[in-house]
């Protein structure tokens, strides 16, 4: 009931196309689903987040869709650039300041 | 405002030995979580402290411990080391009630 599942595990993108990585949850008590970005040898950074009353949020060229019934979100990378190319984690959480439930990361690269 | 510290960067220990990895919030959070990352795999829940007490605790043995001092820094301690140990472990720091953590640059610890 608390793992969330991410795919793809790889993605390779061209320069100026749109990345998207899926996840899906079964727990549903969470509230809070973040996504995380990873350059090897750092932690994890957040990058955005949405509550499951909004379907969508975007923060500049980054947009997570939220699918409540479906229980499933996304993220979106639009005008993807080499200095993305990382690992990204999708999270989630419930009640308030609780721990985080990853899934297991997607190596992104966007190739020139 | 000063980001999650950690120290130290990187630890080798034998298996059987005790570690201590302490963490450094960010200014103004006073809860922390523990996560450790095997390699190629999302972090996963140790525990976290709030107000020098623990609030909530994954799947871990109880050789992992931690304390919270006032200041809000935290310690990691593991005993009896084994091999399966060696992971990043990384310290994320938060307000209460407010989901949003934000991890450090993380331990990298390996058990020979």
């Amino acid at each position: 009931q608390q793992q969330v599942k991410q795919s793809p595990q790889s993605l390779i993108v061209q320069k100026g196309g749109i990345s998207i990585i899926n996840c899906a949850y079964e727990n549903t008590a969470f509230d809070y689903f973040p996504w995380y970005q990873q350059f090897p040898g750092k932690g994890p950074a957040l990058l955005i987040a949405i509550r499951p009353d909004v379907s969508e949020k975007k923060e500049g060229r980054f947009t997570i869709s939220f699918n409540k019934s479906a229980k499933q979100f996304s993220l979106h990378i639009m005008d993807s650039q080499p200095g993305d190319s990382a690992t990204y984690f999708c999270a989630a959480s419930s009640g308030g300041n609780e721990k985080l439930t990853f899934g297991t990361g997607t190596r992104l690269t966007i190739i020139p | 405002e000063t980001g999650v510290t950690q120290s130290p960067t990187h630890l080798i220990k034998t298996r059987g030995q005790q570690v201590t990895l302490r963490c450094s919030s960010q200014s103004g959070h006073n809860t922390v979580s523990w996560y450790q990352q095997a390699l190629g795999q999302g972090p996963q829940f140790i525990f976290q402290y709030y107000r020098e007490e623990e609030n909530g605790r994954g799947n871990f043995p109880p050789r992992f411990s931690g304390l919270q001092f006032p200041n809000y820094s935290s310690e990691l301690n593991v005993n009896a080391l084994e091999l399966d140990d060696s992971a990043l472990y990384l310290c994320a720091s938060s307000l209460e009630s407010v989901n949003e953590q934000f991890f450090g640059p993380g331990t990298r610890l390996t058990v020979l």
